[in-house]
């Protein structure tokens, strides 16, 4: 399973927009890129998962250049509720017969601040 | 809907003494189960996971086990706790016929243990 390299932490102001990146050099070709959120004592829950290029939801947009190397995951106009842990992860859809393991980093903890 | 449920909320064992924490989902069939546990900040460690009934996969080596003796039950256990198993123990599930294909994991509420 590819490893991911993020940033252990970030600092942001309500109402701005945020983008973590996530570095996973060793990507392979039928691994996709997915990202959870995780608050205080709580599980983590899915965010937003792609393959290339652009994809957007009702919460987060994830920008994946060509070489898929990299990730990042924009959150538009943040606010207080979104201080939480951002997990990246690369996954391989397709392994559910090997147990469709999710292995997590350490995340980036992102602070939002009034 | 899909539910998922652990107990206990909260834990706190003694070293030595046995344990037993308990997954259930409801409102879907033959998922693939997982434990997680996350120690003294971020970072979630997948200890166990299980595609069917009685079928378990370890992912590190450890005090703890794992059983699954009916589809949508998943139970942690452990003949001697150790200081190191405090924790924060997640149950997951994925039903991948309804998630689509895009391997999305469902956690539950969580299992706060504190071995003293």
């Amino acid at each position: 399973l590819a490893k991911t390299t993020q940033p252990i932490s970030m600092d942001s102001y309500e109402g701005q927009e945020v983008n973590i990146t996530c570095s996973h050099n060793n990507i392979a070709t039928n691994d996709y890129i997915t990202w959870y959120q995780q608050f205080p004592s709580q599980g983590p829950r899915f965010i937003i998962q792609g393959y290339k290029t652009k994809v957007t939801n009702e919460v987060a947009s994830l920008f994946i250049p060509a070489d898929r190397k990299s990730s990042t995951l924009s959150l538009p106009r943040v606010s207080l509720s979104d201080t939480a842990v951002y997990y990246c992860l690369v996954v391989f859809v397709a392994n559910y017969n090997q147990g469709g393991k999710l292995i997590f980093g350490q995340g980036t903890e992102l602070s939002v601040k009034p | 809907s899909q539910t998922i449920h652990q107990w206990p909320a909260t834990l706190v064992q003694p070293v030595g003494s046995p344990l037993s924490l308990e997954c259930t989902v409801e409102g879907t069939s033959n998922p693939n189960l997982y434990w997680y546990r996350q120690a003294a900040g971020r970072g979630l460690q997948l200890l166990f996971y299980s595609v069917g009934i009685g079928q378990i996969s370890s992912e590190v080596p450890q005090n703890l086990s794992a059983s699954r003796p009916q589809d949508r039950q998943f139970i942690l256990s452990s003949k001697k706790l150790l200081l190191s198993d405090s924790g924060f123990y997640l149950c997951a599930w994925i039903n991948h016929r309804l998630a689509g294909g895009n391997n999305e994991q469902f956690f539950g509420p969580g299992t706060r243990l504190t071995v003293l």
